[in-house]
C-alpha cells in the first residue's frame, strides 16, 4: 500500500526555536518525495523535494530508506514560516499521495 | 512553471443541482489531475484528466458523479452532479511537469445547501 502519514496536525514553536515536522511513508517502489506549503491564503506550492537535496527557506529534508522517513526540519523557525504543510509521495502515474498535513504556528 | 486559473473560485449551490468547475493552463500539459480537500482534510485524488483519453478515476470515484472533460492541452472541466451537502469541499486542479512537481490552483470552494 502507498501511503504518507504525518503523525502531528498541529505543531506550535517559538520563533528562533527549531523545528520538525515528521513524515512516514510506505511505498514498494523507489520512492519521490516532496513536502509542499500552504500559506494563509495562498495556494498549495511546492517546498522541497528529496532529490535535488537542496535547502528552501532554510528548511531541509532528508530521505531516510531505513526509517521509511522523510522530516522536514529548520534550525530555527521563523514567523512566517506559520503555514501548513503537506508531505507527499509521487506515484508511478506522475500523480501525488499527500498526508493529513500538519499546521505549523511560529509564536513570537 | 505553470498558472493555473480555475472557475468559479467559490459557489453555494442547492442539494441536487450539477456545477462544472473550469481549469485553464497557461501551457500545454499533458496531464491534469483533480483533487478534493474536504473540510479539515488532506487532499486526495479524484482523477487523471489525459487529452485524448478518458480519465482515470481512483477509487471511491466515479464518472457518473464526476464527469471530467479534457477537450485540450491546456483546459479540463470537473462537474459535480447531483450534489449532496457531503460534497462540500475545495476542488482543485493542477498539472504536473517534468521532475514531477505538481502546480495546483487556487481552488473552487463549494458550499451545498
Amino acid at each position: 500500500a502507498q501511503r504518507v502519514t504525518q503523525p502531528e496536525k498541529l505543531l506550535s514553536v517559538f520563533k528562533g526555536a527549531p523545528v520538525e515536522l515528521k513524515c512516514n511513508y510506505s511505498y514498494s517502489g523507489s520512492p519521490e518525495l516532496f513536502w509542499y506549503v500552504q500559506y494563509s491564503r495562498q495556494r498549495l506550492q511546492l517546498l522541497l523535494r528529496h532529490i535535488s537535496r537542496e535547502s528552501i527557506k532554510g528548511f531541509t529534508a532528508d530521505l531516510n530508506k531505513g526509517e521509511t522517513s522523510f522530516h522536514l526540519k529548520k534550525p530555527f523557525a521563523q514567523e512566517e514560516d506559520s503555514a501548513m504543510y503537506y508531505c507527499a509521495l509521487r506515484r508511478n502515474n506522475n500523480d501525488m499521495r499527500f498526508g493529513a498535513g500538519t499546521r505549523l504556528t511560529v509564536k513570537p | 512553471s505553470a498558472v493555473i486559473s480555475q472557475k468559479p473560485s467559490r459557489d453555494i449551490c442547492q442539494r441536487g443541482t450539477s456545477l462544472t468547475i473550469q481549469c485553464q493552463v497557461d501551457s500545454q500539459v499533458t496531464m491534469m489531475f483533480w483533487y478534493r480537500q474536504q473540510p479539515g482534510q488532506s487532499l486526495t485524488l479524484i482523477a487523471t484528466a489525459n487529452q485524448g483519453s478518458e480519465a482515470t478515476y481512483e477509487s471511491g470515484f466515479v464518472i457518473d458523479k464526476f464527469p471530467i472533460s479534457r477537450p485540450n492541452l491546456t483546459f479540463s472541466t470537473l462537474t459535480v452532479s447531483n450534489m449532496s451537502p457531503e460534497d462540500s469541499s475545495i476542488y482543485l486542479c493542477s498539472v504536473g511537469l517534468a521532475g514531477g512537481e505538481l502546480f495546483f490552483g487556487e481552488g473552487s470552494r463549494l458550499t451545498v445547501l
